[in-house]
């Protein structure tokens, strides 16, 4: 059982360039979000979503797009790439029902630069 | 106003110490509450869910403190391993947006 696996572990772009951070989960979670962590500002929410076909905008979505074809994977696209997106970003898991999101499973991070 | 808030620290504390922080919440609708750990350099981890009765497991007590809109942890007989940094989670009922803390960071000093 692979949990929340992420890909790739770190990356240095340069500014201007596009590129896909990967997130697969192989616990038939609903839910999945990404978040960015930066120093002194915590987990972020950029993007989520709660089943296949499903997404909606975090607390910073702007420069992020995402898609929900299956299930299992939930990607993130950085469409330009810019110095301001350097950061940690984690991807995360979870059941989800009436009452709210359960706690969430994460990915062990992207560890992202931008040049 | 931060919807979620947490003093960053950091705390130093001698082994074996009791130590507790807070985090407080502005949306007085928060119904899930959450504390997570997280290692230097890895991914948070659950560390316990905050139940409005509070709840203990093993050294940990979490507290939920409705009508001051906060939660707190505890910690007794710290390990050098609890040094980690601590960050709270607020989940609105029937919301899907997490919150969280920016996290306190916490050193159990030998």
């Amino acid at each position: 059982n692979a949990g929340v696996t992420q890909t790739p572990k770190f990356q240095v772009l340069k500014t201007g360039q596009s590129m896909t951070l990967q997130c697969a989960q192989d616990m038939n979670h609903e839910y999945m979000s990404w978040y960015r962590q930066d120093p002194g500002m915590g987990l972020r929410l950029i993007h989520y979503s709660v089943g296949a076909g499903i997404t909606d905008q975090g607390e910073v979505p702007n420069g992020y797009n995402v898609s929900r074809s299956t299930t299992e994977d939930f990607p993130l696209r950085l469409l330009s790439a810019a110095p301001s997106q350097t950061s940690v970003y984690f991807c995360a898991s979870s059941y989800s029902s009436r009452a709210g999101v359960q706690p969430q499973h994460f990915g062990d991070g992207t560890r992202l630069s931008i040049l | 106003r931060k919807e979620v808030e947490q003093d960053p620290g950091p705390f130093n504390v001698p082994e074996g110490a009791t130590v507790a922080f807070n985090c407080t919440y502005s949306n007085s609708a928060s119904q899930s509450f959450f504390w997570y750990r997280q290692d230097c350099r890895k991914e948070p981890k659950l560390l316990m869910s905050v139940y409005s009765s509070g709840n203990e497991d093993g050294r940990f007590t979490a507290q939920l403190n409705r009508a001051s809109q906060y939660i707190s942890l505890l910690i007794r007989d710290s390990k050098l391993s609890d040094s980690a940094t601590y960050l709270c989670v607020v989940i609105p009922f029937g919301n899907e947006k997490l919150t969280f803390g920016t996290g306190t960071r916490l050193t159990i000093i030998p």
